[in-house]
């Protein structure tokens, strides 16, 4: 089956630090991934959908310059939170869309994040 | 705009016990609709639906949807321990984009 992974699987970083957050889709090719941010016991939040070799685009009320998105090639997507903030700390999942003819996503294992 | 609705919120039955998890949803642009399973991490894959009527079944799991009343279940048989967890619901839309109802929390009890 179509698998996704992230690394790393949880960070604690400083106020003011950036973290880069990487996803990968292990046996396909994906042109198109998805940024997520969960909060404790809510759902799924989309952020960000990520295109190879195009620019992301973000969701209403999600700042582009601090949640910086690459996809620089069909396998990997990345994330890097810039000059982060205690209220950054949460749960960032990504997920892959496995074809374009497709709606299936998988999902990585997420990545917790927590600012001190 | 564009919303998924699950229902019941929460639900505690007994192992062997059958249970029914709602899905509702009001999105333009609907391409399809699918069910994941969330436990500690990220959610895994279920089910994706995309006509109406025609039930997908894996194991003690099955799933309908009705695009003319604008709904999905999920229903699962002889629940067991294991099948504790959120059940979350999403709806395709254009360009691939998921919209997730709050999702519902299964215990299930020995």
């Amino acid at each position: 089956g179509a698998v996704v992974s992230q690394h790393p699987s949880w960070v604690i970083c400083k106020s003011g630090t950036s973290v880069k957050i990487e996803c990968r889709s292990l046996d396909f090719q994906a042109t198109t991934m998805f940024w997520y941010r969960q909060f404790p016991k809510q759902s799924l939040m989309l952020m960000a959908t990520s295109n190879e070799g195009s620019k992301a685009t973000y969701e209403q009320g999600v700042e582009k310059d601090k949640f910086l998105i690459n996809h620089a090639s069909l396998t990997l997507s990345t994330l890097t939170v810039t000059s982060a903030h205690p209220e950054d700390s949460s749960f960032y999942i990504c997920s892959a869309r496995t074809s374009a003819q497709s709606y299936e996503q998988y999902f990585g294992p997420g990545t917790r994040l927590t600012v001190t | 705009e564009d919303k998924v609705v699950q229902s019941p919120l929460s639900l505690v039955v007994h192992e062997g016990d059958t249970v029914t998890l709602n899905c509702s949803y009001e999105v333009t642009n609907f391409r399809s609709l699918l069910w994941y399973k969330q436990e500690k991490k990220a959610p895994t894959f279920l089910f994706m639906l995309t006509s109406s009527g025609i039930e997908k079944k894996s194991g003690r799991l099955s799933s309908i949807l009705d695009k003319k009343e604008l709904f999905s279940i999920l229903n699962i048989t002889a629940t067991q321990t294991g099948d504790s967890a959120v059940y979350l619901c999403a709806v395709a839309s254009v360009r691939g984009k998921l919209i997730f109802g709050q999702g519902t929390t299964l215990q299930v009890k020995p």
